[in-house]
């Protein structure tokens, strides 16, 4: 019973460089939310998606990231032309259905780190 | 939007005495809080939640009291071992239940 898988866990980049990070849901979930954390900081949102629909992106910076989470395979979070303060932990979650509700729970990943040199 | 303020950030306790951690929401609209416990190197994981119904939940050695009217929420650990020793997070939505904001997160040690 995996539960949500992300990878790449570590991840390094050159600043100007692009950065895609995967993240597969638990088995029955059909949502999926990415949230970033900075060093020494709490988790921010930043987007929450269904399957090919983003619902809800009003963390997201207004340049350079992008999310998708196509009908087959994982979901995407694409980081164009990284700076160095893009460096931080990614953690992806989901839910089996919106999260808050009687179910409650959001279960995250592990996280990728992302390191701009 | 939600503004979450989590004390302290860091504390120290003996094995077997008790940690309290204690947290403050802005948005009266607020009815769901959860507390994440984070380890070295992994995501967080929930460990016990409430909802504005109730004033107090327990499970086992961790209880959760939440007070609307001063909008502050706090978590208690008692009988602390070394495997408590973790960040915690407190949060609360945004809006949203899945839009949660976070407190900056507290580091309980917990000396043998």
């Amino acid at each position: 019973n995996a539960g949500v898988m992300q990878n790449p866990r570590h991840l390094v980049r050159r600043r100007g460089q692009e950065a895609r990070l995967r993240c597969s849901p638990m088995k029955g979930h059909s949502h999926v939310y990415w949230y970033r954390q900075l060093p020494e900081e709490g988790l921010k949102f930043m987007v929450y998606l269904q399957k090919e629909n983003i619902i809800d992106e009003s963390g997201m910076p207004k340049e350079r990231f992008s999310a998708e989470f196509p009908k087959e395979g994982p979901s995407i979070l694409r980081i164009q032309q990284v700076v160095r303060g893009d460096s931080a932990a990614y953690f992806c979650a989901s839910s089996p259905s919106l999260a808050g509700g009687d179910t409650g729970e959001l279960f995250f990943g592990e996280g990728s780190r992302l390191t701009v040199l | 939007g939600e503004n979450v303020e989590q004390h302290p950030s860091t504390l120290s306790v003996q094995e077997g005495d008790s940690a309290v951690i204690k947290c403050t929401y802005s948005d009266s609209a607020s009815n769901y809080f959860p507390w994440y416990k984070q380890e070295l190197g992994k995501g967080p994981q929930l460990i016990i939640d409430i909802r504005s119904n109730v004033g107090e939940k327990k499970d086992q050695r961790i209880a959760v009291t939440l007070n609307k009217t001063a909008k502050h929420f706090s978590l208690h650990i008692t009988e602390t071992q070394p495997e408590d020793s973790a960040v915690y997070f407190c949060a609360a939505p945004h809006g949203s239940d899945y839009k949660l904001s976070f407190g900056a997160g507290t580091t309980v040690t917990v000396r043998a």
